[in-house]
């Protein structure tokens, strides 16, 4: 149960910002939200997280409404390397120690065109 | 500094052959995940190492499937009489402690069963 609904797949132009929407209705106050993503023949990559409060690294941002419902993964610049499927996550604590596993759902395949 | 490295990279093997798959997790990382990821598919946990604590066996398939962690380090999968139905990619992850740590995947090992 991935608990997170995105779009099958998008399209940007080259240098322009990316911006990748994902559902997360069911979220609990102390779930925070993951984004992780996969190029080709590759292991997933750790992108960003938050809870509640927007987050930017130095790969992106992450904009997550005020009912935490919903959020959205910003590159600012895309570029043909950007090319992945883009995982959004809900973390799901079973317990403080336990194994937190990542259930990755079907994701976002995100093309950068040229 | 150096990630997660699994190996070998790709194993071709035989219907009903074992499999052994290596995987060296992060320097100080106590948390150790396997996971496998079918084509086209969401990864599908395995199992969970967490310091010396008895493992999280949870994911394991059948009983074909068994794991180690030695010495709190290195972590080897084994596929006892693989099937063709074992045929994914095998990833595995470590993170800094269990909970909430964010997990850093290695490459993964391309297992197929012929």
């Amino acid at each position: 149960d991935a608990k997170t609904t995105q779009p099958t797949s998008m399209d940007c132009a080259e240098g322009r910002a990316a911006n990748l929407p994902c559902n997360h209705s069911t979220i609990s106050g102390n779930e925070y939200v993951y984004w992780y993503r996969q190029i080709h023949s590759q292991g997933p990559q750790y992108i960003i997280h938050g809870l509640k409060n927007n987050e930017t690294n130095e790969m992106a941002s992450l904009i997550i409404t005020e009912d935490r419902k919903s959020s959205t993964l910003i590159l600012p610049h895309a570029t043909l390397r950007d090319t992945a499927v883009y995982y959004c996550i809900v973390r799901v604590a079973a317990h403080q120690t336990g194994a937190n596993n990542l259930f990755f759902g079907t994701g976002t395949r995100l093309t950068v065109i040229p | 500094g150096a990630g997660v490295s699994q190996s070998p990279s790709n194993k071709v093997t035989e219907k009903g052959k074992d499999v052994e798959l290596r995987c060296d997790p992060i320097s100080g990382h106590t948390a150790l995940y396997w996971y496998r990821q079918s084509l086209g598919q969401g990864l599908e946990f395995l199992i969970y190492f967490q310091g010396n604590s008895a493992p999280d066996k949870s994911g394991l398939p059948s009983d074909r499937f068994s794991a180690e962690r030695t010495g709190g380090s290195v972590s080897t999968l084994t596929i006892q009489r693989t099937q063709q139905e074992d045929s994914a990619v095998y990833l595995c992850a470590s993170s800094l402690g269990g909970g909430l740590e964010t997990q850093y995947f290695g490459p993964g090992t391309r297992l197929l069963v012929l």
